[in-house]
């Protein structure tokens, strides 16, 4: 199974600050990447597919790049909202595989 | 609009099996992939697999085969997971889930809200 690194496993930051988040899978992966927010006690909710992607209604601050083996995403102005956790998804290959998730606290 | 709603907590004995299932509504239930996913406590996200509720095939993470069976009844547009020979690392919160479109079905867009299974002695 392709396994998906994140870092870092969590982050302090503040509302205004840039945060990126990494995922680096252990094979290629194309650009089959989809990343999810979770809040505490909700499911995920999708932000981004196709590594760049935004989904529909995701304000445009969240950001995505990459291909093969390394992506990243980027909030580039901390809302309140956005502290959560980030996960991102691989849906190249079966078994569909999930990082093991970046929280972002609030500083 | 699209809902996936899920059915209610248990709590089981090691060993023993579970079934969950995820009624929905909304869209045309035969026209996608219904996946599984699972998230023990205060961990992160394990995908379980999914069942095509047209015709009723399955894939399903290796982890899981032989353990997992996924099904659909579209009479009542509703698709079940059930897991049996539960230990207590199965103890986690299941999710149902649906992808964005027939293009995007492993992009999962749609969510239950979750069935908390408990495996306890």
């Amino acid at each position: 199974a392709i396994q998906l690194t994140q870092s870092p496993s969590s982050l302090s930051a503040s509302v205004g600050d840039r945060v990126t988040i990494t995922c680096r899978a252990s094979q290629g992966i194309s650009s089959a990447l989809a990343w999810y927010q979770q809040k505490p006690g909700k499911a995920p909710n999708l932000l981004m597919y196709d590594a760049a992607t935004l989904e529909s209604g995701v304000p445009s601050r969240f950001s995505g790049s990459g291909s093969g083996t390394d992506f990243t995403l980027t909030i580039s102005s901390l809302q309140p909202e956005d502290f959560a956790t980030y996960y991102c998804q691989q849906f190249n290959t079966y078994p569909l595989t999930f990082g093991g998730g970046t929280k972002v606290e609030i500083k | 609009q699209v809902q996936l709603e899920q059915s209610g907590a248990e709590v089981k004995k090691p060993g023993a099996s579970v079934k969950v299932s995820c009624k929905t509504s909304g869209y045309i239930f035969t026209g996608y992939y219904i996946h599984w996913v699972r998230q023990a406590p205060g961990q992160g996200l394990e995908w379980m697999g999914w069942v095509n509720p047209n015709g009723g095939g399955t894939v399903s993470a290796q982890t899981f085969q032989g353990r997992v069976t996924m099904t659909t009844d579209a009479s009542i547009n509703t698709a079940y997971m059930e897991l049996s020979g539960l230990r207590s690392d199965d103890t986690a919160v299941y999710y149902c889930a649906r992808g964005w479109g027939v293009l995007r079905a492993l992009n999962l867009y749609y969510w239950g809200q979750g069935t908390l299974v408990t495996v306890s002695s």
